[in-house]
């Protein structure tokens, strides 16, 4: 099974307006963070937004924000007043367990955000 | 700090030609990993190493090798390069300042064709 799902390819959204992007995961592990990068054009990977699993509070940044729904395995992103610079892809992350060695990152497929103006 | 740099940026390879991506951090950070990005696709982990001296295989480790001889570099040798790389690669580190995100900052990335 896929760790981590994204099943939005594409997105549009209008400037101005609020827009989410669904990642939902699957782990057994009890000790896990969920992360999005965004991606542009010019291809460097930039951290966004980091949700640990045990965080009583669903983490924001800015005007980033992650609807962490636990029971659901789901940790969508939510992009408020979307700008056209967060035309991108989106990648949905998982690092499962917390020793030194388990930083591995297992994405997903992602979601190429277009914002119109 | 020059964070994660990368070189070379771009690679023209032939099959069967060897060559060394160099990967390198001026953080101190001791987790540092290697990814490879296919079209359409999100980062798949190739090698990772939790310090100096110590590498192990991620996902997809066939036709690569790393060594991980100081801190601060993480070479990723193709050995016997196959149209099947042709990918982008990028490395990453972290370091874990007291919590436990584990923030992983990625390199500008090396964008590799076999031909």
């Amino acid at each position: 099974a896929q760790k981590i799902t994204q099943t939005q390819p594409g997105m549009f959204v209008q400037e101005k307006e609020a827009v989410t992007l669904d990642c939902t995961y699957d782990t057994s592990d009890p000790s896990y963070g969920l992360f999005w990068y965004k991606q542009p054009s010019s291809g460097e990977m930039i951290f966004l937004i980091y949700q640990g699993s045990y965080d009583q509070q669903n983490a924001t940044e800015g005007r980033y924000s992650l609807n962490f729904q636990k029971a659901r395995k789901s940790a969508n992103l939510v992009i408020s007043a979307s700008q056209l610079g967060d035309s991108a892809m989106y990648f949905c992350a998982m690092r499962e367990g917390v020793s030194g060695s388990a930083r591995q990152l297992t994405f997903g497929s992602g979601t190429q955000l277009t914002v119109l103006p | 700090n020059a964070g994660v740099t990368q070189t070379p940026k771009f690679q023209v390879l032939k099959t069967g030609q060897s060559m060394t991506l160099q990967c390198a951090q001026d953080m101190n950070h001791e987790y540092m990993s290697w990814y490879r990005q296919d079209p359409g696709m999100g980062l798949r982990l190739i090698h990772y190493s939790v310090g100096a001296g110590i590498t192990d295989q991620g996902e997809v480790p066939n036709g690569y090798n790393v060594s991980r001889s100081t801190t601060e570099d993480f070479p990723l040798r193709l050995l016997s390069a196959a149209p099947s790389q042709t990918s982008v690669y990028f490395c990453a580190s972290s370091y874990s300042p007291g919590g436990n995100s584990y923030e992983q900052y990625f390199g500008p990335g090396t964008r590799l064709t076999v031909t």
